[in-house]
């Protein structure tokens, strides 16, 4: 089946430590993203990519890495430069559509990590 | 970038129709309106995007005047599992996806 899968569903990091959020895609996405989500809040944009190699900060993206190695996969790695890593965090791609702006896009189940 | 505002929460009883007005004043020319759905503890979903005019699929229909300044989506008939967060989103040529607070619609029996 086509679609978006994050991994882990649930993790635990101890505070200090680097730990990385898989995201990977079998849509031939060209577009992918990465979001913050805290308890009843909105989504707010770490970073995202638009084609292999190459990704760009978006709101929150301090203390926050990504990589775009290949166009399936577009893991986050939250850093210990993040002072408040504990959030749901969803991953989505979408097509780039040239001149209709933001295309429909496909999120991931999400991890929800903790700081322990 | 377009921002956009919507209102915090909605209550509505079942059945009944329901419209969430979304105001994007500086929208752009090439500029899409889209709207999600997220339910809790999931990713977002897409529900329906629109440029101009009326656009309608078999779970929603969204208005757009013709200065495209807001849009309205309207959930026809609303049941209990329609309670979610939905987002509006307006979408600038890069393709980047940003989302607001949404609208907390709860529905009432």
């Amino acid at each position: 089946d086509g679609g978006i899968t994050q991994s882990p569903k649930y993790l635990f990091r101890k505070e200090g430590q680097n730990v990385t959020l898989s995201c990977e895609q079998n849509l031939n996405h060209d577009a992918m993203y990465w979001y913050r989500q805290d308890p009843g809040q909105g989504l707010r944009l770490i970073y995202y990519s638009q084609i292999v190699n190459d990704f760009q900060k978006g709101d929150i993206a301090e203390g926050y890495s990504v990589s775009r190695e290949k166009k399936e996969s577009f893991p986050l790695t939250v850093t210990s430069a993040q002072k408040n890593p504990t959030a749901f965090y969803l991953c989505a791609s979408s097509i780039v559509v040239t001149g209709q702006g933001a295309a429909e896009a496909f999120f991931g189940q999400g991890t929800r990590l903790t700081v322990v | 970038l377009a921002k956009t505002t919507q209102p915090i929460s909605m209550d509505s009883y079942e059945g009944q129709e329901v419209n969430i007005t979304c105001s994007h004043n500086n929208i752009a020319t090439n500029d899409y309106i889209t709207w999600y759905q997220q339910f809790p503890s999931q990713g977002p979903r897409f529900i329906i995007q629109g440029y101009k005019t009326k656009v309608t699929n078999e779970v929603a229909s969204l208005f757009i005047p013709a200065d495209r300044k807001s849009s309205t989506l309207s959930l026809p008939r609303v049941s209990l599992s329609d309670t979610a967060v939905y987002y509006c989103l307006v979408g600038d040529i890069s393709n980047n996806l940003f989302f607001g607070t949404g609208t907390r619609l709860t529905v009432i029996p």
